[in-house]
């Protein structure tokens, strides 16, 4: 089982819509969790990280399910400029110092 | 935050040979990472690399073929060596800052290389 798993994809939504992602992680150790976002030939950026609680920013929602060991992502009134790659990231040990691991991404298009 | 450049941005390399490829950040840093990105798929850990001490490589990984340095809290180098075309590959680094309360990674621009 991969430590990381997220639906690859590719999702395609009209401009306006709605979308989730779901990513699972295996180490029920893992305390660090993150969204990246990664445009097509470019580096991966942080788009949010991913709190217990739930966090959101405009109209990026993140949540943590660590029961079920799982993190989602929210896209509401989703944009043309939404069209990307979504990676998982998990950091699993509390550090900065330690590796974070990426899932495979899940390839968002949003079209006019 | 920090900003990082890497060197070359891309190249064309013929079998046998091999590539050295810089990574700069604008701040001292002790943590610095070497990823590759293989066509189509996500980012896998090479190295971590610290200062001053040798570098720590993934399962899969060697310092044979892919030798790291670090010489200083703001530079490193990653060589891939007698590349075969199965190393084409996007190589990034990458470095945590330490950023109280984050543990953001942020990403140079990423090396694109072609093995012919």
């Amino acid at each position: 089982r991969k430590e990381v798993e997220q639906d690859p994809g590719p999702f395609n939504v009209p401009e306006g819509a709605t979308v989730a992602f779901n990513c699972t992680y295996s180490n029920s150790a893992s305390q660090s969790f993150f969204w990246y976002r990664q445009d097509c030939r470019k580096e991966p950026k942080l788009l949010m990280s991913v709190y217990s609680s739930g966090n959101e920013d405009g109209r990026f929602t993140a949540q943590l399910n660590r029961a079920s060991q799982y993190i989602s992502l929210l896209i509401r009134d989703s944009k043309l400029s939404d069209s990307a790659t979504y990676l998982c990231v998990v950091n699993p040990i509390y550090s900065s110092a330690s590796k974070i691991i990426f899932g495979s991404g899940t390839r968002l298009s949003i079209r006019p | 935050s920090a900003v990082i450049s890497q060197k070359p941005s891309r190249d064309i390399c013929q079998r046998g040979t091999s590539l050295t490829i810089q990574c700069q950040v604008d701040s001292q840093v002790t943590m610095m990472f070497w990823y590759r990105q293989q066509p189509g798929q996500s980012l896998t850990l090479i190295a971590t690399a610290n200062q001053g001490s040798e570098a720590t490589y993934e399962s899969g990984f060697v310092i044979d073929k892919f030798p790291i340095s670090r010489p200083n809290l703001t530079f490193s180098t990653l060589t891939v060596s007698n590349m075969s075309p199965e190393d084409s590959s996007i190589y990034l680094c990458s470095v945590d800052p330490g950023t109280s309360g984050s543990y953001e990674q942020f990403f140079g621009p990423g090396t694109r290389l072609t093995v012919l």
